[in-house]
């Protein structure tokens, strides 16, 4: 069975520092691409960033970006995602989410359970 | 970055209606949209790809079309387990934009 599992998320201050953590399982995950996106507290979806399978090319929402690192290690099927100069507005549940393509075409799945992370003092 | 909109953004139905969401991109991204459905406390859940392909494991109930810049997503004969939230997204090109989201409610 395809499974992404995230952890570290947690209640962390204003300017503070996180790593997220995907462990990917059930497929061959070091020749997918993945991404993470993030949901706000009753609100929508919101892509953040995204790597290559071989992390040779990298992308961040600007809302992220310069505070944000994702990364990989294909060797413990496992993502991650930096997130430094943590603001209130980062409060999300975070989405690992693999990449799939066909012809062209990309579309996300599948998605893990999420990790909440909540920035507050 | 490509904008997505939805329409509506609520929507109110009674089991065996057929509904339709919308959703347009800002610019064309030929046939790059996908559909997710997601459940309250639960992850998305991809339903369409490519505008048209059902995923696998997805009702036939469920069907979406489009290319360029409209795309619709359509459920014959709503069942008590598709009162969800559903997303377009676009494949296209990074950011990845998600529309705002439509919540169906049963009527």
């Amino acid at each position: 069975e395809v499974q992404l599992v995230e952890s570290g998320g947690r209640l962390v201050q204003p300017g503070g520092s996180l790593r997220l953590s995907c462990a990917a399982s059930g497929f061959a995950y070091s020749g997918y691409s993945m991404h993470w996106v993030r949901q706000a507290p009753g609100k929508g979806l919101e892509w953040i960033s995204y790597i290559s399978s071989s992390s040779s090319t990298i992308y961040y929402a600007d809302s992220v970006k310069g505070r944000f690192t994702i990364s990989r290690d294909n060797a413990k099927n496992s993502l991650y995602l930096q997130m430094n100069s943590l603001r209130a507005e980062d409060t999300a549940v975070y989405y690992c989410v693999r990449d799939d393509f066909w012809d062209g075409y990309i579309w996300f799945d599948p998605w893990g359970q999420g990790t909440l992370v909540t920035v507050s003092s | 970055d490509i904008q997505m909109s939805q329409s509506p953004s609520a929507l109110s139905a009674s089991v065996g209606d057929r509904v339709i969401i919308t959703c347009r991109a800002g610019h064309s991204i030929g046939s790059s949209l996908n559909w997710y459905q997601q459940k309250a406390g639960k992850a998305p859940k991809l339903l369409i790809y490519g505008a048209s392909s059902l995923q696998t494991g997805v009702p036939s109930r469920f069907s979406g079309s489009g290319s360029g810049t409209d795309f619709t997503l359509t459920i014959n004969s709503l069942q008590p387990e598709d009162f969800a939230t559903y997303y377009c997204q676009q494949g296209y090109n990074s950011p990845y934009t998600f529309g705002q989201g439509t919540k169906l409610e049963i009527k």
